[in-house]
């Protein structure tokens, strides 16, 4: 099976500009969540998605979003950057059966500038 | 407030030996706890987990244990090998939900 994917590995964007991230979950996976790494914050959970609905948000600003296609892929979006946006952005995927552990991307480092 | 911790930021050990990495929690509605390591550049791997029934839990070389009264858990990989250097976090996923709460990690550094 293919792990997850997220494109694009590397981003350099301006403050102020929008962003957006894409991940293709593990085939048959459900449920897609998104992390922020920062060396000062370590992982942190921005939201879940599953069947199309965020079902979990972790907490941060509005201008993090997401959204979930029929087909399981998900994106997230960065509006009106700001440079402690700067971070690792990972993507996990799970079955959502029981406890069934997050397999995670490689991950899209973001760097504002 | 970060509900899982992990207070040592580095260890190094000596090829063959054991490595012991620690982490401690204060949510005691957590019932399942994760492991995963993390290469440069790559996102974490699973690595082992442990539901809350248990104490203990064995992969291989890697054995995790749980010590609920104490709300703490530790990692032990015996032997040690090189291979193993990478940055461990202990997680565990707020109950019913998928959102994990990771520890800010341990960097494991298995010297040949």
């Amino acid at each position: 099976k293919a792990g997850v994917t997220q494109t694009p590995r590397y981003l350099i964007k301006t403050r102020g500009q929008q962003v957006t991230l894409s991940c293709s979950p593990i085939s048959g996976h459900r449920s897609v969540s998104w992390y922020q790494q920062t060396p000062g914050q370590g992982l942190q959970f921005l939201f879940e998605y599953f069947s199309e609905t965020q079902r979990n948000k972790g907490n941060f600003p509005g201008r993090f979003s997401g959204r979930q296609f029929s087909n399981s892929r998900s994106e997230m979006n960065v509006s009106t950057l700001e440079l402690g946006d700067s971070a690792l952005y990972l993507c996990a995927s799970s079955p959502d059966r029981g406890h069934s552990p997050l397999h995670f991307g490689n991950g899209t480092r973001l760097t504002v500038t | 407030d970060q509900q899982v911790k992990q207070n040592s930021p580095s260890l190094s050990v000596q090829e063959g030996r054991i490595s012991i990495l620690n982490c401690d929690y204060t949510n005691s509605m957590f019932d399942y706890f994760l492991w995963y390591k993390k290469y440069p550049a790559e996102g974490p791997t699973f690595l082992i987990s442990i539901s809350s029934i248990k104490d203990k839990n064995e992969d291989g070389r890697f054995t995790v244990f749980l010590n609920k009264s104490a709300k703490h858990l530790s990692l032990h990989i015996v032997p040690s090998q090189p291979g193993d250097s990478a940055v461990y976090f202990c997680a565990a996923p707020a109950t019913g939900a998928n959102n994990l709460f990771f520890g800010t990690g341990t960097r494991l550094t298995v010297i040949p």
